[in-house]
């Protein structure tokens, strides 16, 4: 079954650094997510994407952050200058489409930890 | 603003009991509502989806209801087994003008002992 990959599994970083999370969504998907889940909180919307700009951002996803789809199949989340409390578990999302069945399928996962 | 609550935090039952995890949001102007399992330090599976429209929906053991008007819905594990312990989320999706943003609930943490 097709499923959302996500690039690096574990990135460490030191405050202040720029980080790129990848990702590459399910091939005939149309529509992509970032969310991210602080240990021990809910998983939260970041910003979701469409017809290759940004459709809808969270009150988190502020001037530090960026989305792009730079090909056809990968999407990327950067982070200008990281923060401690960026350290989180960032997850990328897709799906087939708008209508109502359309389910959201997600990958495993970068973990991200700021020193 | 929708706010998804999850009862309980954390379920322990022995192997072969059925068990119902419980799902309550604010918004009754769901879009769809989907049931995820997360299994430690790893990603979201999708385990079932309703639609608004319905009232259920079912895979293998797993049956998940929705009602709207009083914002609930509940997810029925039947005959669990050891490989079911996870956290087990649920989240809506807003409709209208919204892009499928998810709000998720915190999550039950259940335990499954042979």
């Amino acid at each position: 079954e097709p499923e959302v990959t996500q690039t690096p599994s574990h990135q460490v970083t030191q405050m202040g650094q720029e980080v790129i999370l990848r990702c590459v969504p399910i091939s005939n998907h149309l529509y992509f997510y970032w969310y991210r889940q602080i240990l021990g909180q809910k998983v939260e919307f970041l910003v979701s994407f469409y017809n290759n700009e940004i459709s809808e951002k969270s009150e988190i996803f502020d001037d530090q952050f960026s989305v792009e789809r730079p090909d056809g199949s990968n999407f990327t989340l950067k982070i200008r200058s990281t923060k401690l409390e960026d350290s989180a578990m960032y997850f990328c999302a897709s799906r087939e489409r708008q209508g109502v069945r359309s389910p959201l399928h997600f990958g495993n996962g970068t973990r991200l930890t700021v020193t | 603003k929708q706010e998804v609550t999850q009862i309980p935090a954390a379920l322990s039952v022995p192997e072969g009991e059925n068990l119902v995890l419980n799902c309550s949001f604010t918004d009754s102007a769901i879009y769809n509502l989907q049931w995820f399992r997360q299994d430690p330090g790893k990603g979201l599976t999708s385990l079932l989806l309703i639609q608004s429209s319905q009232r259920e929906q079912t895979s293998g053991r797993l049956n998940a209801s929705l009602d709207k008007s009083s914002g609930r819905s509940t997810l029925y594990i039947a005959a669990s087994q050891p490989g079911d312990s996870a956290t087990y989320l649920c989240a809506g999706r807003a409709g209208g003008t919204s892009y499928g943003k998810l709000t998720f609930g915190q999550g039950t943490i259940l335990t499954v002992h042979p």
